[in-house]
């Protein structure tokens, strides 16, 4: 099956800085990959996602890049702020959402 | 709007009990997933279902049973708890693309 492996598992950036978030996966037959944000307390919530004939999507100060050969895509958020601070989990579906395989997760924070 | 409710956020179970987790979800969405989350060790599925009476093992389900009568409603069963399987359980449905989660049960088996 599926392997998706997250790093780093936890991140610090300044508020302003960007942080960027590396997942890789092992299925060549893996062709969306789903973002998650997950608050303190509350349940995971999509915040992008990106398809496998597509490099790159950019939502407002996220923007996520996709590099098939290399099986590995990263999460990048530019001018962070506090409210930024959750766990975010990257996802690979074989399926395009029938199937879903969860990195580990990265918890970041955002200093004021 | 979206909903996945699961029935209890919070549950204290004893070692050999039979436990129920219940997920029902409002969107007519064919697939629906448990998920186990541990800190450091992210999402990890248990079990998921295609459709009505159907089922298939993710990577843990051992432990666990599923079932699924109704469209709408996916059971997780723990058959005998054990304290390992202390933590928090995420019900999840999805069509084609967004899996839309529940609000998560913390279970501790005591």
């Amino acid at each position: 099956g599926e392997n998706v492996e997250q790093h780093p598992s936890t991140l610090s950036v300044q508020e302003g800085d960007s942080a960027v978030i590396k997942c890789t996966y092992s299925d060549s037959a893996s062709n969306y990959f789903p973002w998650y944000k997950q608050e303190l307390g509350k349940r995971p919530q999509l915040i992008i996602d990106i398809r496998s004939n597509v490099g790159e999507k950019k939502d407002q100060r996220i923007a996520v890049t996709l590099n098939k050969t290399a099986k590995h895509f990263s999460l990048h958020i530019t001018e962070t702020q506090p409210e930024d601070s959750a766990v975010y989990f990257c996802a690979a579906s074989p399926n395009t959402g029938n199937q879903f395989y969860f990195g580990t997760g990265t918890s970041l924070t955002v200093i004021p | 709007d979206v909903k996945v409710t699961q029935s209890s956020r919070y549950l204290v179970k004893r070692t050999g009990e039979k436990v129920f987790l219940e997920c029902v979800q409002d969107m007519d969405h064919e697939n629906m997933f448990w998920y186990r989350q541990d800190p450091g060790l992210g999402l990890r599925l248990i079990y998921f279902s295609y459709d009505v009476k159907m089922k298939e093992k993710g990577d843990i389900p051992e432990g666990y049973s599923v079932s699924r009568e109704k469209k709408e409603r996916f059971s997780l069963i723990l058959e005998s708890a054990s304290t390992n399987q202390t933590s928090m359980y995420l019900c999840a449905a999805s069509l084609y693309t967004e899996a839309f989660f529940g609000q998560g049960t913390r279970l501790t088996v005591v």
